[in-house]
């Protein structure tokens, strides 16, 4: 089984959708959290750290549920420029493991 | 913030031929990077965790003697890949992480073996 599991999609939304991305990860013991955003031929960034409590970043929402294992990341009021591939990312021991990215294209 | 820097962001070379890839901490100690490949439309897959002072850890399929790591300071990680052939054409990029808070990228190297 992999450490992490996201739907790859992709994603095509209408400008001002809104979108969710689910990611699950098979270790319990996982300490950390991340969405990073990848834009074509570019290095990952960091969108957002993901706490336990749920975070809010303009648009941007990210929960974590520790029971089951996954985490979300909610856009709203999508714009075109958050055509990109966002990636789950879990800390582990130490070692970052990554979700095979879902594919997001805001369409106009 | 921290940053990690990458160099080349972009080589060719001949099949057969070997490059070498480095990864620089630039404000922090980074006693442990990671080596990352990643396909065309296909996401990061971890290569290799480069330790400073001892023998990279590699994941599995992944060649030792192919891809060697080397890890000689706490701000300098260097991959080259020995023999490269076109199937090795590939983005390759590097992160490291200040303790326990995120991970930072370096730029990438995109590698064209021709």
């Amino acid at each position: 089984r992999k450490e992490v599991e996201q739907d790859p999609g992709p994603f095509n939304v209408p400008e001002g959708a809104t979108v969710a991305f689910n990611c699950t990860y098979s270790n319990s013991a996982s300490q950390s959290f991340f969405w990073y955003r990848q834009d074509c031929r570019k290095e990952p960034k960091l969108l957002m750290s993901v706490y336990s409590s749920g975070n809010e970043d303009g648009r941007f929402t990210a929960q974590l549920n520790r029971a089951s294992q996954y985490i979300s990341l909610l856009i709203r009021d999508s714009k075109l420029s958050d055509s990109a591939t966002y990636l789950c990312v879990v800390n582990t021991g130490n070692q970052f493991y990554f979700g095979t990215g879902t594919s997001l294209t805001v369409i106009p | 913030g921290a940053v990690v820097s990458q160099h080349p962001s972009r080589v060719i070379c001949k099949s057969g031929t070997s490059v070498k890839i480095e990864c620089r901490s630039l404000d922090f100690q980074a006693t442990t990077m990671f080596w990352y490949r990643q396909f065309p439309k296909q996401s990061l897959m971890l290569m290799a965790t480069s330790n400073e002072g001892s023998k990279a850890t590699y994941e599995q399929g992944v060649e030792k003697d192919k891809f060697l790591i080397n890890h000689a300071s706490l701000t300098l990680s260097t991959l080259t890949v020995t023999s490269a052939h076109p199937e090795d054409s590939s983005f390759y990029i590097c992160s490291a992480f200040p303790g326990s808070t995120e991970a930072f990228f370096g730029q990438g190297t995109r590698l064209t073996v021709v």
